[in-house]
């Protein structure tokens, strides 16, 4: 199983809204990123967990709140967004975070901001 | 400084043309590795090839090849016979260092936007 699922797909969501993104994987790999992309451009790194254990945070606003339950899931809660945040949201996982460990993405989700 | 330069922002060909995306990367580091990916319009990153700065030998795989010279710090894609299918946006990026547990990130090329037409 060579694949990284994400839901949902689509959300559209006020900025007063709370909402949750999931990503989930079974590779067995133990590290775990979000990246944020908008469209034209490459994909933004946000969070990168290893070992269930957060090890970059590109100074992301809080608004922005990861989490890592174990090692199969990622999680992205996000609250009180602005439409500046409407993007492709990316999870994707490699086998450790070591740079010759290519990350395998899964398909995003389109956020939408009002 | 760390960069990684896709000059060719939109390519355009018709199907059956052989097409040659560019990616020239800037390092310090001795070790270093090379990555391309697809991004189709449904949006989800594929994976397509890894090279490390020790291996400068070409890859081929399908209609697919890659061209790395250190020498002029490049590392090229080749698309040969095109398909349709081949349509996507193709990003070269770059991460350095070899120890495990690094935490380096990846930096990415502004990425190649091809269209292959019938």
């Amino acid at each position: 199983d060579t694949e990284v699922t994400q839901t949902p797909k689509h959300l559209v969501m006020g900025m007063t809204n709370k909402k949750s993104l999931k990503c989930e994987q079974h590779m067995g790999h133990r590290a775990m990123y979000w990246y944020k992309q908008k469209a034209k451009k490459p994909p933004e790194l946000m969070f990168v967990y290893s070992y269930e254990k957060l090890s970059i945070n590109e100074s992301v606003p809080s608004r922005f709140s990861p989490e890592c339950p174990n090692s199969s899931l990622l999680n992205l809660h996000l609250h009180a967004l602005q439409p500046e945040d409407s993007a492709l949201y990316l999870c994707a996982s490699s086998q450790q975070t070591a740079p010759y460990n290519e990350q395998f993405f899964g398909p995003g989700t389109r956020l939408t901001v009002l | 400084a760390q960069k990684v330069t896709q000059a060719q922002t939109e390519i355009s060909v018709v199907e059956k043309e052989d097409v040659t995306l560019d990616c020239v990367y800037e390092t310090r580091d001795t070790t270093y590795y090379l990555f391309w990916y697809k991004q189709p319009p449904s949006g989800e990153l594929v994976f397509l090839i890894r090279r490390n700065s020790f291996d400068e030998q070409n890859e081929i795989s399908g209609r697919y090849s890659w061209n790395f010279q250190k020498s002029t710090s490049s590392f090229n894609f080749t698309i040969t016979a095109s398909q349709v299918v081949d349509s996507a946006v193709y990003f070269c990026a770059l991460s350095e260092g070899f120890d495990a547990g690094n935490n380096r990130k990846l930096i990415w090329g502004l990425g190649t936007s091809l269209a292959v037409n019938p």
